[in-house]
């Protein structure tokens, strides 16, 4: 049971490239989420998804995009990365059986934008 | 949308004393769960004590204890017998009951220094 894995760990991006950020979980969770988390700041919602095949947006959405064709998949694409996208990218999980109140997340993806 | 309010960027305490970290939420919704997670320099995300809105009962983890109090929105955290290893980043989180939509928010952060 490996939890929540993301990857990469680490990535330098150079303005305007592309890339995705990879999200899984082998826990048969309901419920993915992306946050982004700047220096000193808290955890700003990206996206999440109730299930495979639906997605809604957060509070910081612009810039991004998702999918979730499989329960297990929820991976973030990054468009014509910015500077301002530099952070450090949380994926999560919870299941949607009660109590439903343990939350996972993977251990971060350090995002650099030159 | 839910909101978290943390009003305290930075807290200090004495080893060994006790501090209370202050968590407030705006929310309409009846069915809710509250957490308060502890990030340490690495960034991982560790869950410190959790509380299920239907509960009465305030959540107690050994040294750390919740006060819940519903109908104030409020949810804060008390350390007692402050350790060294207590110093990090503490985030206050929400999240939505499975009929609203679990959408899960966090607050900004109280960043905890303990002195020795």
């Amino acid at each position: 049971n490996a939890g929540v894995t993301q990857t990469p760990k680490f990535r330098i991006l150079k303005i305007g490239q592309s890339m995705t950020l990879q999200c899984t979980q082998d826990m048969n969770h309901n419920y993915m989420y992306w946050y982004r988390q700047d220096p000193g700041m808290g955890l700003k919602l990206i996206y999440y998804s109730v299930g495979a095949g639906i997605t809604d947006k957060g509070e910081v959405p612009n810039g991004y995009n998702v999918s979730r064709s499989t329960t297990e998949d929820f991976p973030l694409r990054l468009e014509l990365a910015a500077p301002s996208q530099t952070s450090v990218y949380f994926c999560a999980s919870v299941t949607r059986q009660r109590p439903g109140n343990t939350i996972y997340f993977g251990e971060g993806s350090w995002l650099t934008v030159v | 949308a839910q909101t978290v309010t943390q009003s305290q960027p930075e807290m200090s305490v004495q080893e060994a004393e006790t501090v209370t970290l202050s968590c407030t939420y705006d929310t309409s919704e009846s069915d809710y769960y509250l957490f308060w997670y502890k990030q340490p320099p690495s960034r991982q995300m560790i869950l410190v004590i959790r509380q299920e809105a239907y509960k009465q009962q305030n959540a107690t983890e050994n040294r750390f204890s919740v006060n819940f109090q519903k109908a104030a929105k409020s949810f804060s955290l008390k350390i007692s017998d402050s350790q060294l290893g207590d110093a990090a980043m503490y985030f206050c989180a929400y999240r939505s009951g499975e009929t609203s939509g679990s959408r899960l928010t966090f607050g900004e952060g109280t960043q905890l220094t303990v002195n020795p």
